[in-house]
């Protein structure tokens, strides 16, 4: 079975804070994926990788910024976090063949406050 | 850019009873997969089924299935056989065939009642 690993499942940040959320796939997956989820809305798309050193924006992607240095780990970095910023963040992977056919794997999320 | 839309927010069901999940969505593309995930409080994202946009077929996976309908861009899950186990938020999502992540509806939480 694919894990994906998130670092925290909780995590408490003040305003004006720079803030790493981790992500690690065991897979060798070559796509990873960071999300938002909030009620309402759904999961909306941040940032998303091909490969090492390769990403895009998706949806949203203002106020973040990210990393990916290595295959299995792809990093979601707040520069200063902002009270709106509090949410459940869901990072994922998925095989790049198949041309969309695969699915994503989700990790559990992090529910980040932001004070 | 793709849109997904649910437009159910909550849904119930009886226990053994079937319901019937709504997704509708936004594409110029021809070529595409379509998805539902399901999230339970434990959070965690478990792939429901999958359909592609070039099979005619709808898609069946035990209990759960969809119907398809390309040229309305309609895409609903029914659950046949609800058991309690099922409750739980549903989303509705589509993944381009060419390039890009996956778009998701905002989400129908279903309750079943025993």
């Amino acid at each position: 079975d694919v894990k994906v690993t998130q670092s925290s499942r909780y995590l408490v940040k003040r305003t004006g804070e720079k803030v790493f959320l981790e992500c690690v796939q065991d897979m060798d997956h070559e796509n990873m994926f960071w999300y938002r989820q909030d009620p309402g809305l759904g999961l909306r798309l941040i940032y998303f990788s091909y490969d090492v050193k390769m990403k895009e924006k998706g949806d949203i992607p203002e106020g973040y910024s990210v990393s990916r240095e290595k295959k299995e780990r792809f990093s979601l970095i707040l520069e200063s976090a902002s009270t709106n910023q509090t949410s459940m963040y869901l990072c994922a992977s998925s095989l790049t063949g198949e041309r969309g056919k695969s699915p994503l794997h989700f990790g559990n999320g992090t529910r980040l406050t932001v004070t | 850019a793709q849109t997904v839309t649910q437009s159910q927010p909550e849904m119930s069901v009886q226990e053994a009873e079937t319901v019937t999940l709504s997704c509708t969505y936004d594409t110029s593309e021809s070529d595409y997969y379509l998805f539902w995930y399901k999230q339970p409080p434990s959070r965690q994202m478990i792939l429901v089924i999958r359909q592609e946009a070039y099979k005619q077929q709808n898609a069946t996976e035990n209990r759960f299935s969809v119907n398809f309908q390309k040229a309305a861009k309609s895409f609903s899950l029914k659950i046949s056989d609800s058991q309690l186990g099922d409750a739980a938020m549903y989303f509705c999502a589509y993944r381009s065939a060419y390039r890009g992540g996956m778009r998701f509806g905002a989400g129908t939480r279903l309750t079943v009642k025993p």
